[in-house]
């Protein structure tokens, strides 16, 4: 059975910084590509970062590039968020997703607050 | 980017009648070379993540039933549940993987009338 589970979220101020983590199991996980969605409250689904299966490609959307940083650790079957300057406009629940084209596997998702 | 539209916002449907949800995407999502949309529609339950129902515009993931169905090609694509269930009540989001930055419509929220 696929599992994701995410880990790390928590309350930070404006400025901060934390560390995501997604633990992976149930499958290669090093034959996939990983991605990070998130969830304000209350909002839509929008796509934060992507990794490919070896780490050697990254891609981040505009409102989080040169803050975030996407990393995986295949020995360790985990996926990783870097937030640094984290803005209150970053408050979400993450998802870790696996990807096969499209979003294939969500886990449950971690909630970051970022306020004053 | 791509910008993905969804309508309605919003819809209530009785239980047994068919819901429609449309999605448009401000350019074609087609892949010329294998004739495959990169479009996918997810079911988000409240509480929960989302969970995968569409791919490729039409094909229906292992497991989900087969009121569920999409369609379109290009720019303009529909999900139709022929006969709504109460626990088909959720949002739904359409979303284009053809290209980063990955996008996703604005959301349905499906209700029972």
């Amino acid at each position: 059975e696929v599992q994701l589970v995410e880990s790390g979220g928590g309350f930070v101020q404006p400025g901060g910084s934390l560390r995501l983590s997604c633990a992976a199991s149930g499958f290669s996980f090093s034959s996939y590509w990983m991605d990070w969605v998130r969830q304000a409250p209350g909002k839509g689904l929008v796509w934060v970062a992507r990794m490919n299966s070896d780490g050697s490609s990254t891609s981040y959307a505009d409102s989080v590039k040169g803050r975030f940083t996407i990393s995986r650790d295949n020995t360790k079957n985990t996926l990783f968020l870097q937030m640094n300057s984290l803005r209150a406009e970053d408050t979400a629940v993450y998802y870790c997703v696996r990807v096969n084209y499209c979003f294939e596997y969500w886990g449950q998702g971690t909630l970051v607050t970022v306020s004053s | 980017d791509i910008v993905m539209t969804q309508s309605p916002d919003s819809l209530a449907v009785s239980v047994g009648e068919r819901a429609t949800i449309n999605c448009k995407s401000s350019q074609s999502v087609l892949y010329s070379s294998n004739s495959r949309n990169f479009l996918a529609w997810y079911q988000q339950k409240p509480g929960q993540p989302p969970k995968l129902l569409i791919s490729w515009a039409s094909t229906r993931e292992s497991g989900v039933p087969d009121r569920f169905s999409g369609s379109g090609s290009g720019t303009d694509f529909t999900l139709t549940i022929s006969s709504l269930q109460a626990e088909d009540v959720a949002v739904y989001y359409c979303q284009q993987y053809y290209t980063t930055p990955i996008t996703f419509g604005q959301g349905t929220r499906l209700e029972i009338k």
